[in-house]
């Protein structure tokens, strides 16, 4: 079974600043998909970014973007010029490739963004 | 864009009543999901759908019950509400099973 943890329960980080949220995976696949989740206070659930595991280039989408180690099983976000917007909960999420589709999360990380 | 929508929002139950819960999608998603979340913990799956008129069990199936007559409609069934099933309920749909899920706004649930 996969298993995903994210260590960092909370974090705060003040606007325009930069934050890594981080993020280890088990298993034992080749073929896997990994996501971050945004989850604001209003409990939607917000796809932020995904990384296929055959692909070596990191993923990036505008101001967030990943640093995905295959060997060390690591899959961090690091969220550049952070905004007031920015504040929710971040879930790290693992799928196996083929047809299999189901994710497996993460407990999350609490980002407050401050002035 | 309704995308993925939940009825009821909201709900209060007694420990022992049934009720189900509506997961509509209107993007020809073939596959639908249904996750809890507890507060510390991350989504756990209950149940999910390949396909109309398909179900599968997830990581916690256990009290609960699915079905997907429609493809686009997923239904999540408590027959007997415990306060154990007291949570948050995400309904999701992907349109393969390696794409990205997008979910709906969740139903809090407190059975007493």
């Amino acid at each position: 079974a996969q298993t995903v943890t994210q260590s960092q329960p909370e974090m705060s980080v003040q606007e325009a600043e930069t934050v890594t949220l981080s993020c280890t995976y088990d298993t034992s696949e080749n073929n896997y998909y990994l996501f971050w989740y945004k989850q604001p206070p209003s409990r939607q659930m917000i796809l932020v970014i995904r990384q296929e595991a055959y692909k070596q280039q990191n993923a990036t989408e505008n101001r967030f973007s990943v640093n995905f180690q295959k060997a060390a099983k690591s899959f961090s976000l690091k969220i550049s010029d952070s905004q007031l917007g920015d504040t929710a909960m971040y879930f790290c999420a693992f799928m196996r490739g083929g047809t299999a589709s189901k994710l497996t999360f993460g407990t999350g990380t609490r980002l407050q963004v401050t002035l | 864009n309704a995308g993925v929508t939940q009825t009821p929002k909201f709900r209060v139950l007694k420990t022992g009543q049934s009720m189900t819960l509506l997961c509509a999608q209107d993007m020809n998603h073939e596959y639908m999901y249904w996750y809890r979340q507890d507060p510390g913990m991350g989504l756990r799956l209950i149940h999910y759908s390949v396909g109309e008129g398909t179900t599968a069990k997830g990581e916690v199936p256990d009290g609960y019950n699915v079905s997907r007559l429609k493809k686009q409609n997923f239904l999540l069934g408590l027959e007997s509400a415990a306060p154990s099933q007291t949570s948050v309920y995400f309904c999701a749909s992907s349109y393969m099973g390696n794409q990205p899920q997008h979910f709906g706004d969740g139903t809090r649930l407190s059975i007493l």
